[in-house]
């Protein structure tokens, strides 16, 4: 089966600087890699989300890189606001058989004033 | 559209009960999806269901059972409640069409077990 490797486990930043966070996934077959922001006492929401056939996609202050052949990909926050402050997993998908989703360990991000 | 909901929020139970988590969505979703959520080990799949009247086993099935009779509702179920399964439940839904494969997410019950 699938196995995703999500670094680091927590990350603290300065508001206003970047943020990254990393997965590695081990089927060449998954080909959709979700992000998903988990805020105290809530429910995962989806935040971003890219397709095996795309290198980057990019949604304001947010985006994700995915590289193929590495097998790995990462999700940037620019600009970091408190609000920003989350517990972040990425995930892989391997469709058919209930198009099941492995997710990574998370990274608990705290943005410091 | 009130998405994905999860009742009860919080149940506290003793070794050996049994108890049923019920989740419903209105979003008219074919997949359902049972996880848990334990610290340091993000979310493992238990259960799933491609449909009404379907279910299959994920990743950590054995203590559980779940039935989906309606398309909106999926069961989850502990017939006799250890306290490993100490945790936080989430269930998902995910629509067929168009190849959409967000999943959403309900705000989780939390379970004890003593």
């Amino acid at each position: 089966g699938e196995n995703v490797e999500q670094h680091p486990s927590t990350l603290s930043v300065q508001e206003g600087d970047s943020a990254v966070i990393k997965c590695t996934y081990s089927d060449s077959a998954s080909n959709y890699f979700p992000w998903y922001k988990q805020e105290l006492g809530k429910g995962p929401q989806l935040i971003i989300d890219i397709r095996s056939n795309v290198g980057e996609k990019k949604d304001q202050r947010i985006a994700v890189t995915l590289n193929k052949t590495a097998k790995h990909f990462s999700l940037h926050i620019t600009e970091t606001q408190p609000e920003d402050s989350a517990v972040y997993f990425c995930a892989a998908l391997l469709t058919g058989g209930g198009n099941k989703l492995t997710f990574g360990t998370g990274t608990q991000l705290k943005v410091e004033l | 559209n009130a998405g994905v909901t999860q009742t009860p929020k919080f149940r506290v139970l003793k070794t050996g009960q049994s108890m049923t988590l019920l989740c419903a969505q209105d979003m008219n979703h074919e997949y359902m999806y049972w996880y848990r959520q334990d610290p340091g080990m993000g979310l493992r799949l238990i259960h799933y269901s491609v449909g009404e009247g379907t279910t299959a086993k994920g990743e950590v099935p054995d203590g559980y059972n779940v039935s989906r009779l309606k398309k909106q509702n999926f069961l989850l179920g502990l017939e006799s409640a250890a306290p490993s399964q100490t945790s936080v439940y989430f269930c998902a839904s995910r629509s067929l069409a168009g190849g959409y494969n967000e999943q959403f997410f309900g705000p989780g019950t939390r379970l004890t077990v003593l």
